[in-house]
């Protein structure tokens, strides 16, 4: 099992629409979260951080649940411009610092 | 400011060949990270230091590979033969204390 788990997508959604993507993780140890936007050919960079008590930042909300080792991604009133790979990160320290990304969610978004 | 700046930002390369890629962190950043990233494999961790000191190579491929920090401003990955396999392309990533990691352009490397 892969310690930080993604559903690959693609999701295909229409402009506007509300899209969801879901992360679990394996190591009950981790201690931050992170959702990441990848474009294409481009370097991944920081969407949001995830807090325990959930976060919001314009049309995006995330999500954290300790107890069942998800985390979550939630994009309101989806734009063209967010089509993108999403990546969920997640970071521990287990006797040394761990960082692990998980695979992404390919998200296209269509007018 | 300056993000994390890489070089070369391609490089095409035949098999057996060494190739050396190169990394600026952020300035202040004390973590730095290398990671590789296919389509079949994702973004995975080679290596990352901290205050220049390696602290998990548990990533790195093989003995092939290598890197160095000689000092915070500065870091190498070298491939040493290079294989096609190798073909990929390669992030540097810093950050402080553990916090969100920011990450150069990357280098797209092709091995033939």
């Amino acid at each position: 099992r892969k310690e930080v788990e993604q559903d690959p997508g693609p999701f295909n959604v229409p402009e506007g629409a509300t899209v969801a993507f879901n992360c679990t993780y394996s190591n009950s140890a981790s201690q931050s979260f992170f959702w990441y936007r990848q474009d294409c050919r481009k370097e991944p960079k920081l969407l949001m951080s995830v807090y325990s008590s959930g976060n919001e930042d314009g049309r995006f909300t995330a999500q954290l649940n300790r107890a069942s080792q998800y985390i979550s991604l939630l994009i309101r009133d989806s734009k063209l411009s967010d089509s993108a790979t999403y990546l969920c990160v997640v970071n521990a320290y287990t006797g040394g610092f761990k960082t692990i990304f998980g695979a992404g969610t390919r998200l296209f978004v269509k007018a | 400011d300056a993000g994390v700046i890489q070089s070369p930002r391609h490089e095409v390369t035949e098999m057996g060949q060494e190739v050396t890629l190169r990394c600026k962190p952020i300035s202040g950043h004390d973590y730095l990270f290398w990671y590789r990233q296919t389509m079949m494999r994702g973004l995975e961790l080679l290596i990352y230091f901290n205050n220049n000191v390696p602290i998990d190579d548990s990533g790195m491929p093989e003995d092939r590979f290598s890197a160095k920090m000689p000092n915070a401003s500065f870091s190498t990955l070298k491939i040493q033969p290079s294989e096609p396999r190798d073909s990929a392309v390669y992030f540097c990533a810093s950050n402080m204390g553990g916090g969100t990691q920011y990450f150069g352009p990357g280098t797209r490397l092709t091995v033939l």
